[in-house]
């Protein structure tokens, strides 16, 4: 079965640089969250998105930006990045807003140097 | 707002052993319930979840949760664990408590279970 497709899938960065993170979700979901994983953390909720509108809001940094396409890909936009910005950074899919589960990709591990 | 705990860190059990991972959260409304794993540095796979009806849910891999209202409590069970079950366990709770989406996912600390031959 096709699962959610993130890339990079490793990325190294400098800081002050930016970053372009990118998700691709299960084929007829709608709805894609962001979440980001530092070492020996859980996940933090970041923003998602639900037929290309914004639907929820977190622990965003101002720095970062996100959207969703018309194919309902989405890419998490991170600028001037900070060593703290080290982590691993989910994608997750599902078919609506309501009580649907989430299912999530593989990640995309940043570290910044 | 809402939060998830994980009491245990870190649970050793031996192969074959039954197991439970415990589960406690806070929500203003009703609940959806999830237990995903996780293996290091992969992505995070989705157990099995709660949103209603019956409180004993099945899930994959031969785990089951029951949901507790009356104490919070979501916890994970399995019978006879097998070393492959050797992982981080996370519950997370979701739903729309006078928010904007349901989706929003809020995960607990995580246990790691290390699994004795």
């Amino acid at each position: 079965a096709a699962g959610v497709i993130q890339s990079p899938r490793h990325l190294i960065k400098e800081k002050r640089e930016t970053a372009t993170l990118k998700c691709y979700p299960i084929p007829r979901h709608d709805t894609v969250y962001w979440y980001q994983q530092g070492p020996g953390q859980d996940p933090q909720f970041l923003i998602s998105f639900y037929e290309k509108m914004q639907s929820d809001k977190g622990s965003i940094p101002d720095r970062f930006s996100a959207q969703q396409f018309s194919d309902y890909h989405s890419e998490l936009n991170m600028s001037s990045l900070e060593l703290g910005d080290s982590a691993l950074y989910f994608c997750a899919s599902s078919t609506t807003t309501g009580p649907a589960e989430q299912y999530f990709g593989p990640g995309t591990r940043l570290t910044v140097t | 707002a809402q939060s998830v705990t994980q009491p245990d860190i870190h649970i050793t059990v031996s192969e074959g052993a039954s197991l439970e991972l415990r589960c406690n959260y806070s929500y203003g409304a009703t609940p959806y319930l999830f237990w995903y794993v996780q293996s290091p540095g992969q992505g995070l796979q989705l157990l099995l979840k709660y949103f209603s009806g019956d409180t004993l849910v099945q899930g994959i891999k031969g785990f089951e949760a029951e949901f507790k209202r009356s104490q919070s409590s979501f916890n994970l069970r399995k019978p006879s664990v097998h070393w492959s079950d050797a992982a981080e366990y996370f519950c997370a709770v979701g739903g729309n408590a006078g928010g904007t989406s349901y989706g929003k996912l809020t995960f607990g600390q995580g246990t790691i279970l290390t699994v004795h031959p």
